[in-house]
């Protein structure tokens, strides 16, 4: 168990939709990663977030939105959601982003769009 | 920008022989590199990683990897391939005192043949 949480582990819903995919970072740890794994782009880093601010980003959909709340959770939002968007989302978290610090993935959250 | 270059999408090794598992790295500063195991329907764990010091790095499940500035490379290695190491791996490369985002290769399929 990394301790990082990711909610929900499955998701089913049609196109045009719109999810919220939910990630509890590890305690203590301030910088929330989001990634997308899927069969024809492999493993995408979407965005980084430290201590509420964003920090960067990466291949991420304008359709696509994150942001990280005082408690330090986050969550991901995809909307107009199209059958391309079905992945496996991940949710990471690290503690000082400056050194090297081990980036501690959750399990992930499945997305099926039908 | 840094990039990772995972070499053979599919390896097989009969258990108890070596297991081999290739990556080089590209990186215009001194990089952190890292090994994360993905079991089947599972997060991401893991293995190892290096940052500064020691080249010949040592991780959990008795893998080990040794960073080689002139060959660019980061090869993993178990000296007797368990039934149980069957998974995909991830050799991923970060840039030192930045955001820490992970670049991730394309992955290693590990089959072991009893």
């Amino acid at each position: 168990d990394s301790g990082v949480t990711q909610t929900p582990k499955h998701l089913i819903t049609a196109t045009g939709q719109r999810v919220t995919l939910r990630c509890s970072p590890r305690s203590g740890d301030l910088s929330v990663y989001w990634y997308q794994q899927s069969l024809d782009q492999g493993l995408q880093f979407l965005i980084h977030y430290y201590n509420g601010e964003e920090r960067a980003k990466g291949n991420i959909l304008e359709r696509f939105s994150a942001q990280q709340f005082p408690d330090l959770h986050s969550e991901l939002n995809l909307s107009s959601l199209e059958l391309g968007d079905s992945a496996l989302y991940f949710c990471a978290s690290s503690g000082d982003p400056f050194s090297g610090n081990t980036i501690y993935f959750g399990e992930g959250s499945w997305l099926t769009v039908v | 920008a840094q990039s990772v270059t995972q070499l053979g999408s599919h390896v097989s090794v009969s258990e108890g022989a070596l297991v081999l598992l290739r990556c080089n790295y590209s990186s215009s500063v001194p990089p952190y590199l890292f090994w994360y195991v993905q079991y089947p329907n599972q997060g991401l764990q893991l293995l190892l990683k290096y940052t500064t010091g020691a080249t010949l790095v040592k991780g959990i499940n008795g893998f080990e990897a040794e960073f080689k500035k002139s060959e660019t490379s980061f090869h993993l290695t178990k000296p007797s391939a368990h039934m149980s190491d069957a998974a995909e791996y991830f050799c991923a490369v970060s840039v030192p005192f930045g955001n820490e985002k992970l670049t991730f290769g394309t992955g290693t399929r590990l089959t072991i043949i009893p």
